[in-house]
Parts: structure tokens; sequence; C-alpha cells
């Protein structure tokens, strides 16, 4: 079946550092490609998604490339704030199915 | 309502009790989903709802746990005789649609469950 696989953290950070998270997925159909961020005491929030190969999904100054040559949507950006520490989740839906979840990788930024 | 509600956001039990969760979606998200997350771990998928379809309710861990929802209304989620296993934020999330891929899952804040 379908599924994500994304690298385990915890990732540490000093602030303004370049971050990257990878993720991989497995899936039989063309799926839309998400990433969740999960700040502390909080449910999950939907932060970009992708809906189709070569889409690039952005907000607050992170991307994720839809890459079906490499089966990835690895979250990316450019220089990361206290703030944004959390749990990103990557998550996969194809047509029929029900959001399949990575692991969750935590981030910690430093001052 | 604007986002998803769920209600407690924080319930402290004492073992063998039963609790009930509520789950408020988005007006108009035919789907809804319930999931447990123990500490410090990813999510774990308990019971989806798509509109007035037989729910799935493979995720279930035992027989203790129990969930309904009102037509494409507010959802809750029992557990009976409560175990200390059980503590953990419980979230739920709707969609617009089940099985669509564009549609993402908007979250509640969760239910945090301690059972002491």
């Amino acid at each position: 079946g379908d599924s994500v696989t994304q690298m385990e953290g915890p990732v540490t950070l000093s602030e303004e550092a370049f971050l990257t998270i990878n993720c991989t997925y497995t899936a039989t159909g063309y799926p839309s490609l998400f990433w969740y961020v999960q700040y502390p005491g909080e449910g999950l929030q939907l932060l970009l998604k992708a809906t189709k190969a070569d889409d690039k999904g952005s907000n607050k100054g992170f991307e994720a490339t839809y890459r079906k040559e490499t089966t990835s949507f690895h979250l990316e950006k450019g220089s990361v704030q206290v703030s944004d520490s959390a749990v990103y989740f990557c998550a996969l839906r194809d047509l029929g199915d029900d959001m399949r979840f990575g692991a969750g990788t935590r981030l910690t930024v430093k001052p | 309502g604007a986002g998803v509600s769920q209600s407690p956001s924080n319930k402290v039990t004492e073992k063998g009790k039963d609790v009930e969760l509520r789950c408020d979606p988005i007006s108009g998200h035919t789907a809804l989903y319930w999931y447990r997350q123990r500490l410090g771990q990813g999510l774990e998928f308990l019971i989806y709802f798509q509109g007035n379809s037989a729910p799935d309710k493979s995720g279930l861990p035992s027989d203790r746990f129990s969930a309904e929802r009102t037509g494409e209304s507010v959802s809750t989620l029992t557990i009976q005789r409560t175990q200390q296993e059980d503590s953990a934020v419980y979230l739920c999330a709707s969609s617009l649609e089940g099985g669509m891929p564009n549609y993402g899952y908007t979250f509640g804040s969760g239910t945090r469950l301690t059972v002491v």
C-alpha cells in the first residue's frame, strides 16, 4: 500500500541555518503530497501541499517540490527561526484512500 | 464552525472509568477521522467516518474503544474501562470529502487524556 518515509529526528539547528527534512513516498497512483506542522501542545496544521508532479508548495518560507522521478517531497527553508521549532509530518493522499502520514520529524531551532 | 473543535482539551480520569471525547468538525466536511498520538510519537489511525456510510473501524485498538457520528456533524469517541496505556492526545480531523486526494485534513487541537 501507499506509504511515506521521512528522515528521523530530532533535528537541531541554529537560528538562520538551512533546513532540509527528507521525505520519500511509495504510491500506486498519483497522490497529492502534504507537509503538516505540529507546534507544541497543538494539533497538526497544513503547512503546504502539491497535487501533481513538479508542483512546488510554499508557505511561511518553507518549500517542497513534488518529484515523481525520485518519489520525493523534501521540505526546505533557507533560514529557520526559533519559532519554527515543531514536529513536521510528511503525508500523501491518493484517490479513494485516506491520508498516510510519516512518523514525524522533530525540529529544534536554538537562538 | 471555522475550525475543528474538540472537547475537553484536557481530561484526567481514574483507571477503570469511562471517558467520552467530542469532536465538532467543520460544517460541510463529510469525512471525519480520529487519531491517537502517544507522547513523542506519530499518528495512530483509529476510525474514519464518511457521510452516512459504515465507518472504517479498522484502527480501534480494542473493544473498549467505540465512536459514533450523527450524520455529518458531531462525533464522540468513547473509551470504556480506561487503562494507563490509553493516556495520549486524541486528535480529530475533518475533510471536505473522503478519498479525494486534493483535500487536506483540518485537525482540532486535540484532547489530552491522562489515566491515573
